[in-house]
């Protein structure tokens, strides 16, 4: 158990509709990352958050927006949902969003997304 | 935009036996991070080994090893004494040593151990 939860893990939803996955960094981890993996694909890397700010921003598209709340938990929203959205979203955390040290993220056991 | 290549989808090994697993990532930078991420069908992602670019020694944790060659931006996995319980998906990952702190990862190499 790597101490990041992430609700619901399932959730299966139709084309058009909007969802929100939910994240619980470790206790005391200040970033957090989401990631998408569709099938037997690898993880890209979504967007990143640091003590509620916006960190970095990978190939997340205009449809999906998350926010990351003072008690550090993070949502991650997804609307106008297509087929091709269905994946496993994982969210991470690690201890700093600083460059000195490994910080080595814990992923939590991701929401699998199925759009029908 | 750094890249990191496994270009090994798929892998077999037998029991016991050592395999290595390919990983080469491209990068400007002098001063990242090296990780592997073993994900097995339980598809939790756990961390498997890490590297600090600034550092020449290999990184070893038990049966797992690095073979890191920063000239040629290659960060190898080799596994040894494989068990059945190492089939997995393998990734490489690159993180940026800047305040961005991106995290790269590779495609993924399923590694399959054969009794």
């Amino acid at each position: 158990d790597s101490g990041v939860t992430q609700t619901p893990k399932h959730l299966i939803t139709a084309t058009g509709q909007r969802v929100t996955l939910r994240c619980s960094p470790r206790s005391g981890d200040l970033s957090v990352y989401w990631y998408q993996q569709s099938l037997d694909q690898g993880l890209q890397f979504l967007i990143q958050y640091y003590n509620g700010e916006e960190r970095a921003k990978g190939n997340i598209l205009e449809r999906f927006s998350a926010q990351q709340f003072p008690d550090l938990h993070s949502e991650l929203n997804l609307s106008s949902l297509e087929l091709g959205d269905s994946a496993l979203y994982f969210c991470a955390s690690s201890p700093t969003g600083l460059a000195d040290v490994f910080n080595e993220q814990f992923f939590g056991p991701g929401t699998r997304l199925t759009v029908l | 935009a750094q890249t990191v290549t496994q270009s090994q989808p798929e892998m077999s090994v037998q029991e016991a036996e050592t395999v290595t697993l390919s990983c080469t990532y491209d990068t400007s930078e002098s001063d990242y991070y090296l990780f592997w991420y073993k994900q097995p069908p339980s598809r939790q992602m756990i961390l498997v080994i890490r590297q600090e670019a600034y550092k020449q020694q290999n990184a070893t944790e038990n049966r797992f090893s690095v073979n890191f060659q920063k000239a040629a931006k290659s960060f190898s996995l080799k596994i040894s004494d494989s068990q059945l319980g190492d089939a997995a998906m393998y990734f490489c990952a690159y993180r940026s040593a800047d305040n961005f702190n991106k995290f790269y990862f590779g495609s993924g190499t399923k590694l399959n151990v054969k009794p």
